[in-house]
């Protein structure tokens, strides 16, 4: 079945650690982004891609890094400079051709720092 | 960026109608709809692409007014089902994808 993996599902950190989530899809799609939700709060653009080795910032890029080294790959590492990164991180999905454009969701990694 | 809604909150007894609106200061390219309950993952609703479009499915339909940057999500006959963070999300030229401040909605017997 096609569809969008995020792992872990959930992860705990200590301060000053870097840590990278894992977001791997295979519907082809063109597009992948990276969100951050906060309780009770909306979902914050932190980076996306439209094509294999470039990527763009979103509006809380500081603290965050990724990569796009494969159409099917989108990994985001939070870094020790993010000062608050306690969160629920969506990374999602869409076709640019094609398609109605809609978003496809992984299941989300809660990410606890200690 | 970030298109805001409104109301941020309501709730409904069921059977109750509901519309929740969401405005751009930026042009919009699309306007796209969705829910999320607790906990989980947004679910895609609908799409809306030409101004003035209408769309709808089930007892959910929306409209988009290209020119004025809204949108509205009109909910009627509401079931408890339909209780979760209602989302707006708009694409501009750049394939950027925002979604809005959110709307919660509470469905009560």
């Amino acid at each position: 079945d096609g569809g969008i993996t995020q792992s872990p599902k959930y992860l705990f950190r200590k301060e000053g650690q870097n840590v990278t989530l894992s977001c791997e899809q295979n519907l082809n799609h063109d597009a992948m982004y990276w969100y951050r939700q906060d309780p009770g709060q909306g979902l914050r653009l932190i980076y996306y891609s439209q094509i294999v080795n470039d990527f763009q910032k979103g509006d809380i890029a500081e603290g965050y890094s990724v990569s796009r080294e494969k159409k099917e790959s989108f990994p985001l590492t939070v870094t020790s400079a993010q000062k608050n990164p306690t969160a629920f991180y969506l990374c999602a999905s869409r076709p640019l051709r094609g398609g109605t454009g809609e978003l496809f969701f992984g299941e989300g990694s809660r990410l606890t720092v200690l | 960026q970030q298109p805001v809604q409104s109301p941020q909150a309501v709730i409904l007894r069921e059977g109750e109608d509901a519309v929740i609106n969401c405005s751009s200061s930026k042009a919009l390219y699309s306007v796209h709809w969705y829910r999320q309950k607790h906990g989980e993952a947004p679910v895609f609703l609908m799409i809306l692409l030409k101004g003035g479009e209408q769309k709808g499915h089930d007892k959910i339909s929306a409209s988009f007014n290209e020119k004025k940057q809204q949108s509205s999500l009109y909910l009627t006959a509401s079931q408890l089902s339909y209780s979760g963070t209602y989302f707006c999300g708009a694409t501009n030229t750049g394939n950027q994808f925002y979604f809005g401040t959110g709307t919660s909605l509470t469905v009560i017997p």
